[in-house]
């Protein structure tokens, strides 16, 4: 029940393409969820994250959309450039079991070709 | 400001010796947590501290690992009698308390020959 699972496992995107990640979750008392991207070599970087009073969160070219119904949430990357090229993972918390440890997707590797 | 800092980047033990990896949390931020990240997977929590205190270590093997946040100092991983399966990323990420946002450090590389 603590699984988060993320889809796909790797990404291709054109420069000016949409990248799209998908992520499902088990636990309903889970309340917070982050992306975070991560460079080869180094530490996670949070990129934005969402609760689920909303549906959907934007910042500049990162959007978040959240489905409570369905258990599920998505990184949208608009305009996607050669720089996004990075593995990210989504993440969620929450709830008297996990309390604020961080249940990580396996991660999906994003390459944007020029 | 200074991010969360860990040391050292890259560690290389032998099976049998001790690993001992340092995390210095945000100025400000009393909440530690650990994660170790295997090759070619994501990350997976091991545990959490406050100062002074295991808040949760549902995450870490029940031998060999420990850890600690002194009211004074940075946090300390540390694994003792280290084997090849240990090999991994350790990263630290701290929080000004536990709902917000948790960021993380650049990771110790740890390499078990």
């Amino acid at each position: 029940q603590q699984q988060v699972k993320q889809s796909p496992q790797s990404l291709i995107v054109q420069k000016g393409g949409i990248s799209i990640i998908n992520c499902a979750y088990e636990n309903t008392a889970f309340d917070y969820f982050p992306w975070y991207q991560q460079f080869p070599g180094k530490g996670p970087a949070l990129l934005i994250a969402i609760r689920p009073d909303v549906s959907e969160k934007k910042e500049g070219r990162f959007t978040i959309s959240f489905n409570k119904s369905a258990k599920q949430f998505s990184l949208h990357i608009m305009d996607s450039q050669p720089g996004d090229s990075a593995t990210y993972f989504c993440a969620a918390s929450g709830g008297e079991t996990s309390g604020s440890r961080l249940t990580f997707g396996e991660g999906t590797q994003l390459t944007v070709n020029p | 400001n200074a991010g969360v800092m860990q040391n050292p980047r890259h560690l290389v033990r032998r099976r049998g010796q001790e690993a001992r990896l340092r995390c210095s949390p945000m100025k400000g931020h009393s909440h530690v947590y650990w994660y170790r990240q295997l090759p070619e997977e994501g990350l997976k929590f091991m545990v959490y501290l406050q100062k002074e205190n295991i808040i949760d270590e549902s995450g870490m093997p029940k031998e060999r690992f420990s850890a600690e946040f002194p009211k004074e100092g940075p946090s300390i991983l540390r694994i003792q009698q280290v084997v090849r399966g240990d090999s991994a990323a350790y990263f630290c990420a701290s929080s000004p308390n536990r709902d917000n946002e948790q960021f993380f450090g650049p990771g110790t590389r740890l390499t078990v020959l």
